[in-house]
Parts: C-alpha cells; sequence; structure tokens
C-alpha cells in the first residue's frame, strides 16, 4: 500500500494549457504540502495544508492552485502553463511539522511544459 | 544565509571507504534533523533521524550532531556504489508549519 500517492507520474504538455496533479496520502496524517524540484535539485516548498486549512503559501504565481478536500487529499492545478513550470512536483505529508515528525513524499509528478 | 545548508559537491569516494557529509544549520532553537537520500529519477526517502547532542548509529550509517556548532553530519561506512545518490538535511521549523531542505550532496561511490 502506497503511503502517498500522487497522478500523474509524467505528464507532457504544451504551454498554455491547463493540467492537474492529484495526491492522496493514507498515513491519518494532518499536514499536506507540494514542493517543487528544479534541475538543480532544491526542493522549494509551495504550498502547506493543515486538516484542510492552508498554512503556507511561498511566492507561487497565482496561476498554481492547491485545494484539499480533505486532509488525507491535497490537489495542485495549474493554469496557462509556462516552460518555465517544467520540473518535478512532490507531494509529501506529515503528522505536523514539528520536532519529532517526518516528511513522506510521492513519488513524485514529472512536469514537461513544450 | 539558508537556514540549512550543506555542501552540493560532488562527493566521490572509493568503494568499502568512508563517506562524510555535513550540514550547518542557523537556527539555534532547531531540535531536530534528518537525512534523506534520492536516488536519481526517484522521491526522498528517510535514512535516518537525530534529537540529541551526539552520535547515533544505523547499521552503516552514524549521524552526528553538535547543538553548540550547529552541525549535523552523516556518515556512511563500507561506501557501497548503491550508496551513490543525493544527500539531503531536514530539518522542522520551530514554528512547526513546515521543514526547511538543504540543497543535497550529490555521492557517488566509484566501485
Amino acid at each position: 500500500d502506497t503511503a502517498v500517492s500522487q497522478t500523474p507520474k509524467y505528464l507532457v504538455t504544451q504551454m498554455g494549457n491547463d493540467k492537474s496533479i492529484k495526491c492522496e496520502q493514507n498515513l491519518g496524517h494532518d499536514t499536506m504540502y507540494w514542493y517543487k524540484q528544479d534541475s538543480k535539485k532544491f526542493l522549494k516548498i509551495m504550498f502547506s495544508y493543515n486538516n484542510k486549512e492552508l498554512i503556507i503559501n511561498e511566492t507561487v504565481p497565482n496561476r498554481f492552485s492547491p485545494k484539499s478536500p480533505d486532509k488525507a487529499h491535497l490537489n495542485l492545478h495549474i493554469n496557462s502553463l509556462e516552460l518555465g513550470d517544467s520540473a518535478v512536483y512532490f507531494c509529501a505529508s506529515s503528522q505536523g511539522a514539528g520536532a519529532g515528525n517526518t516528511i513522506y513524499f510521492g513519488e513524485g509528478s514529472w512536469l514537461t511544459v513544450v | 544565509q539558508k537556514e540549512v545548508e550543506q555542501n552540493s559537491g560532488p562527493l566521490s569516494v572509493p568503494e568499502g571507504a568512508i563517506a562524510s557529509l555535513n550540514c550547518t544549520y542557523s537556527d539555534r532553537g532547531s531540535q531536530s534533523f534528518f537525512w534523506y537520500r534520492q536516488y536519481s529519477g526517484k522521491s526522498p526517502e528517510l535514512i535516518m533521524f537525530i534529537y540529541s547532542n551526539g552520535d547515533k548509529e544505523d547499521g552503516r550509517f552514524t549521524a552526528q550532531l553538535n547543538k553548540a556548532s550547529q552541525y549535523v553530519s552523516l556518515l556512511i561506512r563500507d561506501s557501497q556504489p548503491s550508496d551513490s545518490a543525493t544527500y539531503l538535511c531536514v530539518s522542522p521549523t520551530n514554528t512547526g508549519n513546515q521543514f526547511y531542505f538543504g540543497t543535497g550532496t550529490s555521492l557517488t561511490v566509484i566501485p
């Protein structure tokens, strides 16, 4: 049973299109995240939700809109895709983010915008 | 200054040697640290965590924490080619909202 699962794993799309990535966790965690990993491999936080409430919204273009229908799901919708959006997007979850909590990652979604 | 800093490498060691990966952090209040390993094309996976000053050993891996120097390290003994990956140093923030990630150190173990 995959703890954090995200779909699709690979996505190739044209500039200007709108796409969504879905994420689900079955760990019973309260907190979920979206991270972006660029070609330099740095993991950058985009959003964080705690029990369906948005708690972190980093400097991300408003073309990116997260949605959390319940605490087990956090989806990412991207409007008007641009070439610079090409990256790997990781969904993750943790019980919290203080000491003693561990963050678990999904397998990643490889987005290529052409 | 980034909250968690790592030498990006690449670090190359021969098979069987000890690989030493280092991380410094700026927030003196940080209480726990994690080491994640990320193979190329895969997601990060947890290797070890450490909360207390000193050493913590798990098989071939030893994590070391020195809070006075704000320094965390990961030693890999008897390095194997399968250890070749990027290693990420991670610490939760004091606000409890998220995790600080280092930029990762790329390790190559040469057979």
